[in-house]
């Protein structure tokens, strides 16, 4: 069974922090990586894509990758209220992605 | 919701009842999926369809069936609905060059 591991949280920040989420992953063979944010009640929205080590960066967002170490990660700078959602890690498996249970992120004012 | 439509958005059935969910897309995106959430579970695949004509079972299959109707077109039939299935079941599209997926709003079952 290919793993995503997340710490569910609550991962409590106050405003303008920066937020850091995790996710490990079991399937050393996967290659594209995802960051997937989901408001209480809604559908999975995707925010972030990365395929190669390092980061990349998105406006406040920036995505980590380190395939030796099978890890990667979200930073969320300037946290806002309206970031305060769960996020999910999802790892590439064939024509399917496998994701991680989420991390609840709190963001308070 | 990146041209992925849903219906029912929510239903509640009673044990035995059958039922069919519906998921539709208008990006012309050659995989369809089907998916269930429930609390501290996070996201389980039931069934995808590669491509029109395909279909292959995921991780939580049992106690579901799938039609791929035509490219726009998959659906999730429950043939004797069970409390075990109430959840919360999104459908998302993948087009062939990218593994990035988008998912529908979701469609919200209980079953009594």
């Amino acid at each position: 069974q290919k793993e995503v591991e997340q710490n569910s949280g609550p991962l409590s920040v106050p405003e303008g922090a920066i937020a850091s989420l995790n996710c490990t992953y079991s399937d050393r063979g996967s290659q594209s990586f995802f960051w997937y944010r989901q408001y209480s009640g809604k559908s999975p929205e995707l925010i972030m894509s990365i395929y190669s080590n390092g980061d990349k960066e998105d406006g406040r967002f920036t995505a980590q990758l380190n395939k030796a170490s099978q890890y990667v990660s979200l930073l969320i700078r300037d946290s806002q209220p309206s970031d305060s959602a769960t996020y999910l890690c999802a790892v590439n498996a064939g024509n399917m992605l496998t994701f991680g249970g989420g991390t609840r992120l709190m963001v308070k004012p | 919701n990146a041209g992925v439509t849903q219906t029912p958005k929510f239903q509640v059935l009673k044990t035995g009842q059958s039922m069919t969910l519906q998921c539709a897309q208008d990006m012309n995106h050659n995989s369809m999926y089907w998916y269930r959430q429930d609390p501290g579970m996070g996201l389980r695949l039931i069934y995808y369809s590669a491509s029109e004509g395909t279909t292959d079972k995921g991780e939580v299959p049992n106690g579901y069936n799938v039609s791929r109707l035509n490219k726009r077109e998959f659906s999730l039939r429950l043939e004797s609905a069970a409390p075990s299935q109430t959840s919360v079941y999104f459908c998302a599209i993948r087009d062939y060059t990218a593994y990035e997926q988008y998912f529908g709003p979701g469609t919200r079952l209980t079953v009594t």
